[in-house]
């Protein structure tokens, strides 16, 4: 089993429409979670930080963790074409620096 | 400005040859590291310097060899390099000391095709 597991998709919406993305993990120990953005040949762009357990909220981005089920989620409002891209989780354990990615879900949304 | 900046962006060479890439962070961090992303978009972590000292070395064949001159620069140079080789190489940068846990900032990458 993959330590981060996340659907490449392809995911695609109508604009407008309320985009949720997700990522389940197998090792206890992260505490730190994010998502980022990656246009296509760009590198990856933070979106959201995370600590433990909560919801946090940016704009139109609401990032979700529940440590008990091992799941993350970050939910997108009225989605626009420009959020087209795709979406990376990743996860860090206290005091490491590595970083463990999903594969990446990749979006698109339709004018 | 680029926060964090990689060069070349492309890079097209026969299997068996020696390069370098380049990073370099105006950010001010401590902590800098380098990405492979294969074919399928999975990325994964080679190296971690803090302040010019190697932290991380994960599963990386030694034709792989990361220098730091800096705290601002983290350069990889590959010799003989090979089909398997071929990939998108991402430089990324974060705050503070290791361990801190800070978020970590990505350069654009640089795209490595072996002939």
């Amino acid at each position: 089993q993959k330590e981060v597991e996340q659907d490449p998709g392809p995911l695609s919406v109508p604009e407008g429409a309320i985009v949720s993305l997700n990522c389940t993990y197998s090792n206890s120990a992260f505490q730190y979670f994010m998502w980022y953005r990656q246009y296509s040949r760009k590198g990856p762009e933070l979106l959201m930080y995370t600590y433990s357990s909560g919801n946090k909220e940016d704009g139109r981005f609401t990032a979700q963790v529940d440590k008990s089920s091992k799941y993350i989620s970050l939910f997108i409002r009225d989605s626009q074409p420009s959020d087209s891209a795709t979406y990376l989780c990743a996860m860090l354990q206290g005091g490491s620096e590595k970083l463990v990615f999903g594969k990446g879900t990749k979006l698109t949304v339709n004018p | 400005d680029t926060a964090v900046s990689q060069t070349p962006k492309y890079l097209v060479t026969q299997m068996g040859n020696d390069k370098s890439i380049k990073c370099e962070q105006n950010l001010g961090h401590d902590t800098m590291y380098w990405y492979k992303q294969d074919s399928k978009k999975f990325l994964k972590i080679m190296f971690s310097y803090n302040n010019k000292e190697l932290i991380i070395n994960e599963t990386v064949p030694n034709r792989f060899s990361p220098k730091s001159p800096d705290k601002a620069h983290l350069n990889l140079h590959i010799n003989s390099l090979e089909l398997g080789d071929s990939a998108v190489y991402f430089c990324a940068s974060s705050p503070g000391q290791f361990g801190s846990n800070q978020p970590q900032h990505f350069g654009d990458g640089t795209r490595l095709s072996i002939l």
